[in-house]
């Protein structure tokens, strides 16, 4: 089967850094994304790593192991705007294979 | 701004009944790919166009079926509703590197909730 695991709710102060772990088994894998979620809106892309190690874009960073079938998505300087879900998803062939998500509460 | 649209933003139908969800997707994209998102849960590939084909599809029924038009725009069409059709139906666009791990990214519309009562 095909799957994705990641926490389901996160909790973190402003200000904080947050990691949010991600482990997966496809059948296919090109590269892991992550997008950001907020509640009654659409996903919107945040990241994506091909290749191991880590790609940085801003507060946010994304981690890839391939032989470890892991990432992560880092969030520095934690701002209360950033309370939302958080989804990794596998580019599997022609397709995004999704996790459930993470729910970050952030609290002042 | 994605610049993928969707309408309708709601609806409303009962069981059996037929719906047809329209996407007009990003400028210069020429690949479209439709997802369900219950509540609570992540979204989950229904199937893909590439230049008007069919090119990928994922674990829905045939009464799940699509189109798509010489200018990328396309349809989502759902026969028959049943009461677990109701959820988030999003839309997402993106150019042909993004097949078979070109990268890239997707960008999503706004989505169409519907519920089937």
């Amino acid at each position: 089967g095909q799957s994705l695991e990641q926490p389901s709710e996160v909790t973190a102060v402003e200000g904080a850094i947050v990691q949010i772990n991600c482990t997966y088994q496809t059948s296919g894998f090109y590269g892991l994304s992550w997008y950001q979620q907020h509640d009654g809106g659409a996903p919107t892309f945040l990241s994506y790593n091909a290749l191991d190690g880590l790609e940085e874009t801003g507060r946010f960073s994304s981690f890839l192991s391939r032989s470890d079938s892991y990432g992560y998505l880092l969030l520095q300087e934690l701002q209360m705007k950033d309370s939302a879900s958080y989804f990794c998803a596998v580019n599997s062939n022609y397709q995004l294979i999704w996790g459930a998500g993470t729910k970050l509460i952030i609290k002042p | 701004e994605t610049g993928v649209t969707q309408s309708p933003t709601h609806l409303i139908k009962t069981r059996g009944q037929q719906v047809t969800l329209r996407c007009s997707s990003q400028s210069g994209h020429n690949t479209v790919s439709w997802y369900q998102q219950a509540l609570g849960q992540g979204p989950q590939f229904i199937f893909q166009y590439y230049r008007e084909e069919e090119n990928g599809r994922g674990n829905f029924p045939p009464r799940f079926s699509g189109l798509q038009f010489p200018n990328y725009s396309s349809e989502l069409n759902v026969n028959a509703l049943e009461l677990n059709d109701s959820a988030l139906y999003l839309c997402a666009s993106s150019s042909s590197t993004w097949l078979a791990g070109g990268g890239g990214t997707q960008y999503f519309g706004p989505g169409t909730r519907l519920l089937v009562l």
